[in-house]
C-alpha cells in the first residue's frame, strides 16, 4: 500500500539552529500539507501546497517557515531559526482532491 | 469564538459493545467532516469522510452521523474489539476543500477483553 515516508524520525537541535525536515508524498497526489503537534496538544494545520505554491498556511506559518518541492517526490518543511515552541511532531500528508488525507509517520523535533 | 470539542475523558468500554463518540463544533460551518484514527507515537489514519449533505456514512464496522443543524458528528464502532483502542480525532475542513483542517483535541478509547 502506498504510503507517505518522512526523514529524519527524530531530530535534536540547538535553538537558533535551521532544520530541514523532509517527506515523500504519494507519487499520484498533488495536494501535500504540513501539520504539526505539541506533545499532548492537538494536531495543528500549518500549510498547504499545491501546483508548486501555497494554498493555504495558518499563524503558525510565518516567516521563519518555509515549504519546497525541489524535485518530482520530495516535499520540505525549513524552519530558519529554530525556538524551544517549535519542538513537536511535524507530520507531512498528501491527498487526491477527495480530502482523505494520507499522513507520514512524523519527524519528532526537539528544540534545546 | 470557533470551537470544535470531543469527550475529554476516555472512554471505557467491553468488547463486543458499540462504542460511540461525540465531536461537536461552534462558529464553523465546514464543507465536511472527517474522523481519524491516531496510535501514540503515530500519524493520524484516515477513517471516514462526511459531507454537508450527507446524514450518514458507513464503512465496514465504522458508522459516522453528521447533523449541521446541531453542528455534531456521533461517530460509532459496532462489535468493538481490542484491537480498537486508541484516540479517535474529529477534524472540520474550513477552507472549503483545501483540507485546512481543524482538529479536536480527540476521545481516548479502551475496548477492554
Amino acid at each position: 500500500e502506498p504510503e507517505v515516508t518522512q526523514t529524519p524520525s527524530h531530530q535534536v537541535t540547538q535553538m537558533g539552529q535551521e532544520v530541514i525536515l523532509r517527506c515523500v508524498p504519494i507519487s499520484n497526489h498533488l495536494y501535500f500539507y504540513w501539520y504539526r503537534q505539541i506533545l499532548g496538544q492537538k494536531v495543528e494545520f500549518l500549510v498547504s501546497f499545491y501546483n508548486n505554491e501555497i494554498s493555504e498556511k495558518s499563524e503558525i506559518f510565518d516567516d521563519q517557515f518555509s515549504v519546497e518541492r525541489p524535485d518530482g517526490s520530495n516535499f520540505t518543511l525549513k524552519i530558519r531559526s529554530t525556538k524551544l515552541e517549535d519542538s513537536a511532531m511535524y507530520f507531512c500528508a498528501s491527498s487526491t482532491a477527495t480530502g482523505e488525507l494520507f499522513f507520514g509517520e512524523g519527524s519528532r523535533l526537539t528544540v534545546l | 469564538s470557533q470551537k470544535i470539542e470531543q469527550n475529554s475523558e476516555a472512554l471505557n468500554i467491553q468488547e463486543g459493545k458499540t462504542a460511540t463518540l461525540t465531536c461537536n463544533y461552534t462558529n464553523y460551518s465546514p464543507a465536511y467532516l472527517q474522523w481519524y484514527r491516531q496510535d501514540p507515537g503515530r500519524g493520524p489514519v484516515f477513517l471516514l469522510l462526511i459531507r454537508e449533505n450527507e446524514k450518514e456514512k458507513r464503512k465496514e464496522r465504522l458508522k459516522v452521523t453528521f447533523d449541521t443543524t446541531l453542528k455534531q458528528s456521533l461517530f460509532h464502532i459496532t462489535a468493538s474489539q481490542p484491537a480498537d483502542s486508541a484516540t479517535y480525532l474529529c477534524a472540520l475542513d474550513i477552507s472549503g476543500g483545501y483540507n485546512k483542517l481543524i482538529f479536536g483535541a480527540g476521545t481516548r478509547l479502551a475496548v477492554h477483553p
